[in-house]
């Protein structure tokens, strides 16, 4: 595709349980980020990959989230054990250098 | 701390009737502050980049203008369509230079 893809486009979980959200990014982006974005907030960053160097995941919030990248390319983020709390727009966004951030459409989840 | 503040937090406007959004920001060294778009259940759509006080970008009924402290979103003869949440990030620390920080947002409403 043309652009970001995310899915599933909503997820509705109940607590305790885990969920996996997807990305994929533009073709050939180098550079692929997660957020969260709660309602009425600013983006929250999450994690960042560029390439094969390590990821930065100095925004994941607590040991349960966590996310990987496979290939350069298809990215999964993991929530184990969900909380309320984390009931949020889950945003991916994608590179080609470190400025313009191309996103995708978000994955909305509910913990109930 | 860096922060980037938006308001107001909502804008309520006639077609026709032009006003400003304000993005106030205190980072040290900034790189470039971002403005995004973002349409109810989408992800931000990218708009403008400035890099430097006194830098001036245009698109359509939208112009953005930067100072050392803030950067403007000037809005002229808005239709409904401009109808969206505006958002703000800049990009600030020299050996982070991936990560943006995010306002809240401004949600602009054109009433026809």
């Amino acid at each position: 595709g043309a652009g970001v893809s995310q899915s599933p486009s909503n997820k509705v979980t109940e607590k305790g349980k885990d969920v996996e959200l997807r990305c994929d990014p533009i073709s050939g982006h180098t550079a692929l980020y997660w957020y969260r974005q709660s309602l009425g907030q600013g983006l929250e960053f999450l994690i960042y990959f560029q390439g094969n160097s390590a990821p930065d995941k100095s925004g994941l919030p607590s040991d349960r989230f966590s996310a990987e990248r496979t290939g350069g390319s298809v990215s999964t983020l993991t929530i184990q054990r969900t909380q309320q709390e984390d009931s949020a727009v889950y945003l991916c966004a994608s590179s080609a250098g470190t400025t313009r951030q191309y996103f995708g459409p978000g994955t909305r989840l509910t913990v109930t | 701390e860096d922060q980037v503040t938006q308001s107001p937090e909502a804008l309520r406007l006639q077609e026709g009737e032009s006003s400003s959004l304000n993005c106030s920001y205190t980072v040290s060294g900034l790189r470039g502050l971002f403005w995004y778009r973002q349409d109810p259940g989408k992800g931000p759509e990218f708009l403008f980049t400035l890099y430097s006080a006194g830098e001036e970008k245009e698109k359509e009924r939208l112009k953005a203008t930067l100072t050392k402290k803030e950067s403007f979103l000037h809005i002229t003869a808005p239709k409904p369509e401009d109808s969206a949440t505006y958002l703000c990030a800049v990009q600030a620390p020299m050996d982070s230079n991936y990560q943006l920080i995010w306002g809240a947002g401004t949600k602009l409403i054109i009433k026809p």
